[in-house]
């Protein structure tokens, strides 16, 4: 596609269930990444994907929080027995990252708006 | 680790003020340098980056230099117009293979 698409736009849950957030990177990209913003908070980073490496899974903020990625492509990010502080807006970017060049830009999707209840 | 810093907010301004707003990172190594930002209803995009010491990027009129011996990269514009009201983000690469690090943000609001 043009861009990074994510969906749903918008995910209204009780607590304690389950939600998968899916993230359509740029086509070719080979870096993706996910990160959480709260209402009033910066970018919080959760996981880091480059190719065929390990992910960087630093940020993610307890096991409750996991992510996969199928190649190059699709990744989802799953959130089990959700609680109220899961509520924010969980953006997904992509960047080509060819050659190893650490001044790309990243492309951001839309985001997710996760509402907890 | 690595660490970004951004002056704490909300800044609100005249149109045709001047504006700073301050960055100042940690990293190992030499690190690549940008500024995103998030207009009203729409997604991360970015601003400008620099990639070595004394870059400069600029866009829109805006400009950031790439300082290391004070370990900053502080966004600047000579005159901001109403449009220019968004959140401002601070970000650091410090390697091919790492994370993009960003700091807080800081709001922006331009009135007329």
């Amino acid at each position: 596609g043009a861009g990074v698409s994510q969906s749903p736009s918008n995910k209204v849950t009780e607590k304690g269930k389950d939600v998968e957030l899916r993230c359509d990177p740029i086509s070719g990209h080979t870096a993706l990444y996910w990160y959480r913003q709260r209402l009033g908070q910066g970018l919080e980073f959760l996981i880091y994907f480059q190719g065929n490496s390990a992910p960087d899974k630093s940020g993610l903020p307890s096991d409750r929080f996991s992510a996969e990625r199928t190649g190059e492509s699709v990744s989802t990010l799953t959130i089990q027995r959700t609680q109220q502080e899961d509520s924010a807006v969980y953006l997904c970017a992509s960047s080509l990252n060819s050659g190893g060049q650490k001044n790309e830009k990243l492309f951001f999707g839309s985001g997710t708006q996760l509402s907890v209840l | 680790g690595n660490s970004v810093t951004q002056m704490e907010g909300p800044v609100t301004l005249s149109e045709e003020a001047f504006l700073t707003i301050n960055c100042t990172y940690t990293a190992t190594g030499y690190p690549s340098l940008f500024w995103y930002v998030q207009y009203p209803g729409e997604g991360l995009q970015l601003l400008l980056k620099a990639t070595k010491a004394d870059d400069k990027g600029s866009n829109k009129g805006f400009e950031a230099t790439y300082r290391k011996e004070t370990t900053s990269f502080h966004l600047e514009k000579g005159s901001v117009q109403v449009s220019d009201s968004a959140v401002y983000f601070c970000a650091l690469r410090a390697g091919a293979n790492s994370k993009l690090t960003f700091g807080k943000g800081i709001t922006l609001s331009v009135r007329p």
